[in-house]
């Protein structure tokens, strides 16, 4: 079956921390993976997008990384602020008949 | 927001009423999507859009229609709401398929008393 895993469902840290939020997937054939930030109240927006050739990426404090072969993916923020507080959600698209996979999200508390 | 409006935005109705919920976009996207959101469910499809009058259902389509007869513009219909169907429901566009970039709207949160 294909699914999308994220884990941990929430998390709370004090701004100025790190973090590192998880994404597992069994989706078959893979064609790539994106993360999306959804503020409260807000549609999601996406942060960045990996490809089966891709390890790493960076988007200023956000760094994703991909390993195609464990089909695991992470969400790397540094030197947390107020702002990041979100949900943050992996979403897998699957390169055939145009289907994406969505995770459930992990809800990320910043506290001052 | 991309060049997405959603309306209404918020909306209250009764059970075993029609609703009716809009999507406009400025972007001239090629396709559109409406999704629910859930607590822990996260979002699902409900339909999409490839094109005017192109549309298919996703995984969660029953008890709901669409229409798109405009480029701009991709309606979702609930013939005779239920409860079940209170939600946030947002719709999003893309320039190609689903596994390119979608821009979503702000939302459109449905209670069915």
């Amino acid at each position: 079956k294909n699914q999308v895993e994220q884990s941990p469902q929430s998390l709370i840290i004090l701004e100025g921390k790190n973090c590192t939020l998880q994404c597992n997937y069994t989706v078959s054939p893979f064609s790539n993976l994106r993360w999306y930030k959804q503020d409260t109240g807000r549609g999601p927006v996406s942060l960045t997008i990996m490809t089966f050739s891709e390890n790493t990426k960076s988007n200023g404090r956000y760094t994703a990384t991909l390993d195609a072969d464990t089909k695991q993916s992470s969400l790397h923020i540094t030197a947390s602020q107020l702002s990041d507080s979100a949900s943050y959600i992996c979403v897998v698209n699957m390169n055939r008949d145009d289907k994406i996979i969505f995770g459930k999200g992990t809800r990320l508390h910043i506290l001052p | 927001d991309a060049g997405i409006t959603q309306s209404p935005r918020h909306k209250v109705t009764e059970t075993g009423t029609p609703v009716t919920l809009r999507c406009h976009q400025t972007e001239n996207h090629r396709y559109m999507y409406w999704y629910r959101q859930d607590p822990g469910h996260g979002l699902r499809l409900i339909h999409y859009s490839y094109g005017v009058k192109d549309t298919d259902k996703g995984e969660v389509s029953d008890g709901y229609s669409v229409s798109r007869s405009k480029t701009e513009d991709f309606l979702l219909t609930l013939e005779s709401a239920t409860s079940s169907q209170t939600s946030v429901y947002f719709c999003a566009i893309s320039p190609a398929g689903a596994g390119n970039e979608q821009f979503f709207g702000p939302g459109t949160r449905l209670t069915v008393l």
